[in-house]
């Protein structure tokens, strides 16, 4: 089956620095893959998708690259602020589009 | 903007009893999805639903059922509830995902945690 693979359990930066969260996963099919944001005492939400028609999504600041060749879609951001201080899901749909699989998450705690 | 909501938001049962936590979305989508959220395991698919009248097991679906009475409305049962289905419960709802528009996702709602003991 379908799996996402998240090493980086927490990650603590200053503001300012550049952000690199790995993310890489396993599929049978051409993937369609998410990062989810989830502040404190909420539900996760989304930060952005990347196909592999556009390769690269987009959002607040935040960057994610697909590399089909390494099987990663790594998030970047070149300066992280407080207000990023989150966890950080990434996620890949399975090929009927129903069902979402989540890697454990990396929790991002920047320091002002 | 998308609306789930979840009740309770917080409950604590003991163990054996019956636990019914309830999702409400006001989206019109028809897919809705439970999850569970524990350290080190992310978020875990336990039923998920296609429309009223319709249950699909997840990844982790022992010891819960699930029920969609309408469009709007889907809800997760522990009969006999344990202390290891102690967790922060996520209910989302979404349509179908893999599209090209950019903002096709799963909606989630705030959470409810519940303390088995």
């Amino acid at each position: 089956g379908d799996s996402v693979t998240q090493k980086q359990g927490q990650v603590t930066l200053s503001e300012d620095d550049f952000l690199f969260i790995n993310c890489t996963y396993s599929t049978t099919t051409y993937p369609t893959l998410f990062w989810y944001v989830q502040y404190p005492g909420q539900g996760p939400q989304l930060l952005l998708k990347v196909t592999t028609a556009n390769n690269k999504g987009i959002s607040r600041g935040f960057e994610a690259t697909y590399d089909k060749g390494t099987t990663s879609f790594h998030l970047q951001k070149a300066s992280v602020q407080e207000s990023d201080s989150a966890v950080y899901f990434c996620a890949l749909v399975d090929n009927m589009g129903y069902k979402l699989t989540f890697g454990t998450g990396t929790s991002l705690l920047v320091d002002p | 903007e998308a609306a789930v909501t979840q009740s309770p938001r917080n409950k604590v049962a003991v163990t054996g009893g019956k636990v019914t936590l309830s999702c409400n979305q006001t989206n019109n989508h028809n897919n809705m999805y439970w999850y569970r959220q524990d350290t080190g395991h992310g978020l875990r698919l336990i039923h998920y639903s296609y429309g009223a009248g319709s249950t699909e097991k997840g990844d982790i679906p022992d010891g819960y059922k699930a029920s969609r009475p309408s469009q709007e409305n889907f809800s997760l049962i522990l009969e006999l509830a344990t202390p290891s289905q102690t967790s922060v419960y996520f209910c989302a709802s979404g349509d179908l995902l893999g599209g090209r528009a950019d903002q096709d996702t799963q909606y989630f709602g705030p959470g409810t945690r519940l303390l088995v003991l």
